[in-house]
């Protein structure tokens, strides 16, 4: 069964930094993409960023671009968000989610969604 | 960054009725459309991937239509754990984007 688990999410000052970590279990980790997407309060959807479990690129909205960092760590299965130099639209849940593939393109539907945690970015 | 938009923004609608909600791109995307549903408090929850291929475990009175541009998810028999926030998303080009949702009510 897969599971993704996020943790990390919490008060933040406006520019300031947090950390969000998604354990993940039930697939083999490195050979998928993963991602992250947000939802702010009464607002839909928002891709964050990406990163490719075989190659290791990433990708990025142009809301976060220069300010979040997305990266894995395979010995634990585990993907990361570093959020730096935070602000207020960053109030968000932060979902992650796994990445499916199709007909040999790496990055066609995120399967499988974690249950969200919640940033706030106030002073 | 290819654009979406769905229709209606909000529906309400009794149990048992068929309902359609629509989803166009600002550009051709092929059948890289993907359908989620979203329940207050809950992770979305993929249905429908490539435009009409229906996610393992989601019931069959869900089904999805369309390429190019024009999609349709299609709820052949609105039940009461359908009533939640639907969004289509492409995934035909990174920035990945979601329509802004619809919101499906109880009438």
């Amino acid at each position: 069964e897969v599971q993704l688990v996020e943790s990390g999410g919490g008060l933040g000052q406006p520019g300031g930094s947090l950390r969000l970590s998604c354990e993940a279990s039930g697939f083999t980790f490195s050979s998928f993409a993963m991602s992250w997407v947000r939802q702010a309060p009464g607002k839909g959807l928002e891709w964050v960023s990406a990163i490719s479990g075989i190659t290791g690129t990433t990708y990025y909205a142009d809301s976060v671009k220069g300010r979040f960092t997305i990266s894995t760590d395979n010995s634990k299965d585990t993907l990361y968000l570093q959020m730096n130099s935070l602000r207020a639209e960053d109030t968000a849940v932060y979902y992650c989610a796994k990445v499916n593939r199709r007909d040999g393109y790496d990055y066609d539907h995120f399967d499988y969604w974690g249950q969200g945690t919640l940033v706030t970015v106030s002073s | 960054d290819i654009q979406m938009t769905q229709s209606p923004s909000s529906l309400s609608a009794p149990v048992g009725d068929r309902v359609t909600i629509t989803c166009r791109a600002s550009q051709s995307i092929s059948s890289y459309l993907n359908w989620y549903q979203k329940k207050p408090g809950k992770a979305p929850n993929l249905l429908i991937y490539a435009a009409s291929n229906l996610q393992s475990g989601v019931p069959s009175r869900f089904s999805g239509s369309g390429s190019g541009t024009d999609f349709t998810l299609t709820i052949s028999s609105l039940q009461p754990e359908d009533f939640a926030t639907y969004y289509c998303q492409q995934s035909y080009t990174i920035p990945f984007t979601f329509g802004p949702g619809t919101k499906v009510g109880i009438k």
